[in-house]
């Protein structure tokens, strides 16, 4: 069956060091990433994406990267914020599972001023 | 552009009782999906609608659950009768295409079965 998971489940970082938060997935067939950030009380908010043709994505201070080799998803935020501080959450799809999203558990960041 | 909008936000019943959860999509997306994570564990997927239709029920847990969508905009999602089990948050997520395209949350609905 699907299996996406994140290797912590809790990180701290000092605001304006860079946090690395990762994800495995074991579908081979998965073809679509999203990093989802949910932040208390609130539904998860899209971050970034990546497709599987892709290896390395970047945004405004973040950065994803996929390695489909050994099916691991990164996601690096650079200059930490306490606003930074949230759930984050890796999602897969694939077409052999009809499109629909699997999650991790979560991996909760705490930014320390 | 308005979000995704659930409601209720937080519900407390007691087991044995009936629940209708609702969730608004951001106007024009014709697929919605609902989602349910169950505390401390991965957002599991329940459905996806495809406008009115149900493209994907393989997520919903039993019959207990039933989801509806008629006419194509907003949808309900109804457990009757409701067990402890059933406690979690569930959300629901709105997407203007199907498969590789953003899925966008709402905030969730808080349901706590006693």
């Amino acid at each position: 069956g699907e299996s996406v998971g994140l290797h912590l489940p809790t990180l701290s970082v000092q605001e304006g060091d860079n946090s690395i938060i990762n994800c495995a997935y074991s579908n081979s067939a998965s073809d679509y990433f999203i990093w989802y950030k949910q932040e208390s009380g609130k539904g998860p908010q899209f971050i970034i994406d990546i497709r599987s043709n892709m290896d390395k994505r970047q945004g405004q201070r973040v950065t994803v990267l996929l390695n489909k080799t050994v099916k691991h998803l990164s996601l690096q935020i650079a200059a930490t914020q306490p606003g930074d501080s949230a759930v984050y959450f890796c999602a897969e799809s694939s077409p052999n599972t009809g499109n629909q999203f699997y999650f991790g558990t979560g991996t909760s960041l705490t930014v320390i001023p | 552009e308005a979000g995704v909008t659930q409601f209720p936000s937080h519900s407390v019943i007691e087991k044995g009782q009936t629940v209708t959860l609702r969730c608004d999509p951001i106007s024009g997306h014709d697929n919605l999906y609902w989602y349910r994570r169950v505390m401390g564990k991965e957002i599991k997927f329940l459905l996806h609608f495809v406008k009115e239709s149900k493209q994907d029920e393989s997520g919903m847990p039993n019959n207990r659950f039933l989801a509806e969508r008629t006419g194509g905009t907003y949808s309900t999602l109804k457990v009757q009768p409701a067990e402890l089990e059933d406690s979690g948050v569930y959300f629901c997520a709105s997407s203007r295409q199907i498969g590789t395209d953003t899925q966008y949350f709402g905030p969730g609905t808080r349901l706590t079965v006693l």
